[in-house]
């Protein structure tokens, strides 16, 4: 099974800042099998990233993925207030398939 | 439009049998490289992902709970049914269903979830 590794656990910044995510995977992870959620409070998950680096329909291109092998980033290059959510990064090329176990982006 | 809706018990007691109906409109999981999955996430914890059924019948357990989960499929009435025996009170969440609409597509759909406690 493929465990993946969120970090950090909480970012703490401000609108306006970067924000980069991390997501560290067990073993190698073929880069078409990773993607990115966003879930607020109270909502279902939302995709944001496909197949590791492809937006999903509607989601800003101030979100980018990038990474391959066990490595994989979401930037979100300037943070608008919402964006302050939970991000979970899931891998669904090996069955079964994994989530991390998420990176808060909080309000500084 | 697409949408999914899960369905089933609010409350459980420890020892039985949950059953949750996942109703799918707006597409078929009978196409070719469609995946239905079931998600779940306990109060303020990660998503888990639980199971998951292909168009073609094939079915893929999570590991820790493959001895308690089932899924399974009525494409005539475009349902996903998970039915996850011996009920504990760590297994109170809100449960997920999830459209993957390729053999590389990642969960592109979910519904609203439906949260379900077990207690006595």
């Amino acid at each position: 099974e493929i465990v993946l590794t969120q970090s950090p656990g909480t970012l703490s910044l401000s609108p306006g800042d970067r924000a980069t995510l991390s997501c560290r995977a067990s073993q190698s992870v073929r880069s078409r099998y990773i993607a990115w959620y966003q879930q607020k409070p109270g909502q279902s998950p939302r995709l944001l990233i496909y197949a590791a680096s492809s937006r999903a329909t509607g989601i800003p291109d101030r979100f980018s993925g990038s990474g391959s092998g066990t490595d994989f980033t979401l930037n979100i290059s300037r943070l608008e207030p919402e964006d302050f959510a939970v991000y979970y990064c899931q891998q669904y090329d090996n069955s079964p398939w994994t989530f991390g176990q998420g990176t808060k982006v909080e309000i500084k | 439009q697409v949408t999914l809706k899960e369905s089933g018990p609010a409350l459980v007691k420890p020892t039985q049998t949950l059953k949750l109906t996942c109703t799918l409109s707006g597409f078929s999981l009978s196409t070719s490289g469609m995946r239905v999955s079931w998600i779940r996430q306990p109060p303020g914890k990660a998503l888990e992902w639980l199971a998951r059924i292909d168009w073609d019948d094939d079915e893929f357990y999570s590991t820790s709970l493959q001895t308690r989960l089932t899924i399974s499929k009525d494409t005539s009435k475009n349902q996903v049914v998970l039915t996850m025996t011996n009920m504990d009170p760590v297994d109170t969440a809100t449960y997920y269903c999830v459209r993957f609409p390729g053999l590389a597509a990642a969960g592109d759909y979910w519904g609203q979830g439906t949260q379900v406690t077990v207690s006595s």
